[in-house]
């Protein structure tokens, strides 16, 4: 089956440090890849995407390479913010046509916790 | 805001009750996926609905279920409630049933059920 794994927080960074979240993926077919992040209190919001295998999703400050070589999509930002603190999830989503049972569901990682102090 | 709509914010219900859950999807998208995030299992996909009819289960309990109106509008029934349907439950729609890279999911802001 489809699968998400992300490093196991919480992440704890100060003010313009530098910022990985690991993500690698489990799946059949070729799926497309996200970031979605959620702020406290809010629904989630997509941060990012890839849609095949090389591509840079960027938002923000935020990028992610989709690496079809070590099935991975890690999540990097140069100078994080304290407003970046949150939860962020990786998830991929898997193309299903007729007689597929996918239908675009999102698989999700466990999620990350990111506190930024100043 | 996403634009989709989810009442009520927060539920606190007892063992044993019923709940329904309401979503209102973005004006014009026909998707409506319910997920349930919770500490133990994570957020996790439950189930999928286009244009009022069924498309896609995931790791939903048999005392689940979901419907959607005419009108778009989804809810999902919770019977039977015990303490481990606790979680933030949340809805998402779409434009489109299938996965393609355009057919972003949308999600609203969740509704939290408390089971005491």
């Amino acid at each position: 089956g489809n699968s998400v794994t992300q490093m196991e927080g919480p992440v704890t960074l100060s003010e313009e440090a530098f910022l990985t979240i690991n993500c690698t993926y489990t799946a059949t077919g070729y799926p497309s890849l996200f970031w979605y992040v959620q702020y406290p209190g809010e629904g989630l919001q997509l941060l990012l995407k890839a849609t095949k295998a090389d591509d840079k999703g960027s938002n923000k400050g935020f990028e992610a390479t989709y690496r079809k070589e070590t099935t991975s999509f890690h999540l990097e930002k140069g100078s994080v913010q304290v407003s970046d603190s949150a939860v962020y999830f990786c998830a991929l989503r898997i193309y299903s046509n007729a007689g597929g049972t996918s239908y675009g569901k999102l698989t999700f990682g466990q999620g990350t916790i990111l506190t930024v102090h100043p | 805001d996403s634009g989709v709509t989810q009442t009520p914010k927060h539920l606190i219900t007892a063992t044993g009750q019923r709940v329904t859950l309401r979503c209102s999807p973005r004006s014009g998208d026909l998707s409506v996926y319910w997920y349930q995030q919770s500490l133990d299992q994570g957020l996790q996909f439950l189930i999928q609905y286009y244009n009022g009819e069924e498309r896609a289960k995931g790791n939903i309990l048999e005392r689940f279920s979901a419907q959607q109106f005419p009108d778009l509008h989804s809810e999902l029934n919770l019977s039977s409630l015990e303490l481990g349907d606790s979680a933030l439950y949340f809805c998402a729609s779409s434009v489109a049933l299938w996965g393609t890279s355009d057919n972003e999911q949308f999600f609203g802001p969740g509704t939290r059920l408390t089971v005491l």
